[in-house]
């Protein structure tokens, strides 16, 4: 069964980076049916996508985080990443790791990694 | 870039039916969408895909008693016999070329 488990730390300081890995079980990250993505979700409010990395190596972010946001993959450990930067508080929020087909056919979410921004 | 409106909240009694709306912008009336779930405390839950002409696949396990539809610009989230588990947040997603869009969720209450 699909596993997604977010790792990374928990508190980061303000303006710096923010760096989170999500690592997939029983299943490839190199498959060519899904795409592999970061969701948040701040405390008490509601979805915001982050972005998405498409097998053909395409990647796809959210105009309104791209200038702070890198999303790579690590296929020897069937792993991708997220890096956001110059965080601020705002950026405090539940960040889960998805892997989905893109025309919504199948959808999984990992279980969510919270990550305050604190000094 | 679309845009879903969803309401707030909705509530309604154990054992009866709600439907849900998630209202596309204007110029994206034909887009599929997908429903997910999300219980006090967990995780988001893909509930299933909805296409404009109402066809609608759900995702492994979701009950019969989730079922949907569509009118225009209109998607529509049915539960019917309301259980106590069902109280949750509902949001719907689209996507557009390279993006992807959330509407703002939707409180459901069972009573």
């Amino acid at each position: 069964q699909l596993q997604l488990q977010g790792s990374g730390p928990g508190l980061v300081k303000p303006s710096e980076t923010l760096s989170l890995t999500c690592t997939v079980s029983a299943d490839s990250i190199s498959s060519s049916t899904y795409y592999w993505g970061w969701i948040r979700q701040p405390p008490g409010k509601g979805l915001e996508w982050i972005g998405s990395m498409y097998w053909s190596g395409d990647i796809y972010y959210n105009p309104s985080l791209k200038s702070r946001v890198i999303i790579s993959v690590d296929t020897s450990k069937n792993q991708f990443s997220l890096k956001l930067s110059s965080v601020t508080a705002a950026d405090t929020a539940l960040y889960y790791c998805v892997r989905a087909e893109p025309f919504y056919y199948d959808f999984s979410w990992g279980l969510g990694r919270l990550v305050t921004v604190s000094s | 870039q679309p845009v879903l409106t969803q309401s707030s909240s909705a509530s309604a009694s154990l054992g009866f039916s709600v439907k849900l709306t998630c209202t596309l912008s204007s110029g994206h009336s034909t887009y599929i969408i997908a429903w997910h779930q999300q219980q006090p405390g967990k995780a988001p839950r893909f509930l299933m895909r909805l296409e404009g002409n109402g066809d609608y696949k759900k995702g492994s396990g979701v009950p019969d008693r989730f079922s949907a539809s569509s009118s225009g610009a209109d998607r529509y989230l049915t539960i019917s016999n309301l259980q106590s588990e069902d109280e949750a947040d509902y949001y719907c997603e689209t996507w557009d070329d390279k993006t992807r869009v959330f509407g703002g969720g939707t409180k459901l209450t069972v009573l």
